[in-house]
């Protein structure tokens, strides 16, 4: 069981560029998440999915747009990175157990010189 | 919005110790959560607190619930250097969010 997997693990940009976060899980869970993690300031809700086809903003959007491609898979873009973006990013799934945890893939530590 | 804050940020004891991590969140909520995470790892669920009054106890970490009090506490009895790690409570309103504290990094020291 994969769970929730995230790619890639490590990338470098230099400002203004773009790129595309990937994220899947095999749980067929409903709702989907990322988050952004900085020092000193927790998990911070950048985006997230309730469902297959609808997507709503989180505490921190600015700059990034995301798309839920179907129900596995929800990918966050940067479209032109800046240096305040760089952090480390965590999708997460949320179980449909009654308690409603969330479960988290690796994570993606990304810094934009 | 709802604010989530923790307090100790950071906490170093010694192996043996007992001490406690607060969690204080800012409007009613009907979920609180635990999270371990170890350093450059992912985060991990310790408990999930459902209603006023919940307690939950897994080996040397119990955790519980006061939702008048806005408040929950992760109590760690014995500490030992394998619990060495940042520590999130999070908070879920009866929407889709999730809302996490700044964490509590944890020092077990030998």
């Amino acid at each position: 069981n994969a769970g929730v997997t995230q790619t890639p693990k490590f990338q470098v940009l230099k400002t203004g560029q773009s790129m595309t976060l990937q994220c899947a899980q095999d749980m067929n869970h409903n709702s989907m998440y990322w988050y952004r993690q900085d020092p000193g300031m927790g998990l911070r809700l950048i985006y997230y999915s309730a469902s297959e086809g609808t997507t709503d903003k989180g505490e921190v959007p600015n700059g990034y747009n995301v798309s839920r491609l179907n129900k596995r898979e929800f990918s966050l873009r940067l479209e032109s990175a800046a240096p305040s973006q760089t952090s480390v990013y965590f999708c997460a799934s949320r179980v449909p157990d009654g308690n409603e945890k969330l479960f988290f893939g690796s994570g993606t530590q990304l810094s934009v010189l | 919005e709802l604010k989530v804050e923790q307090n100790p940020l950071f906490l170093s004891m010694q192996e043996g110790k007992n001490y406690t991590i607060y969690c204080n969140y800012s409007t009613t909520s009907d979920r609180l959560y635990w999270y371990r995470q170890d350093p450059g790892k992912s985060l991990e669920s310790l408990f999930v607190l459902l209603s006023n009054g919940a307690v939950k106890q897994e080996g040397r970490l119990m955790a519980s619930l006061d939702t008048k009090a806005r408040l929950s506490t992760l109590h760690i009895t014995a500490a030992v250097h394998d619990l060495s790690a940042t520590y999130f409570c999070a908070v879920s309103n009866t929407g889709n969010q999730f809302y996490f504290g700044t964490g509590t990094s944890l020092t077990v020291i030998p």
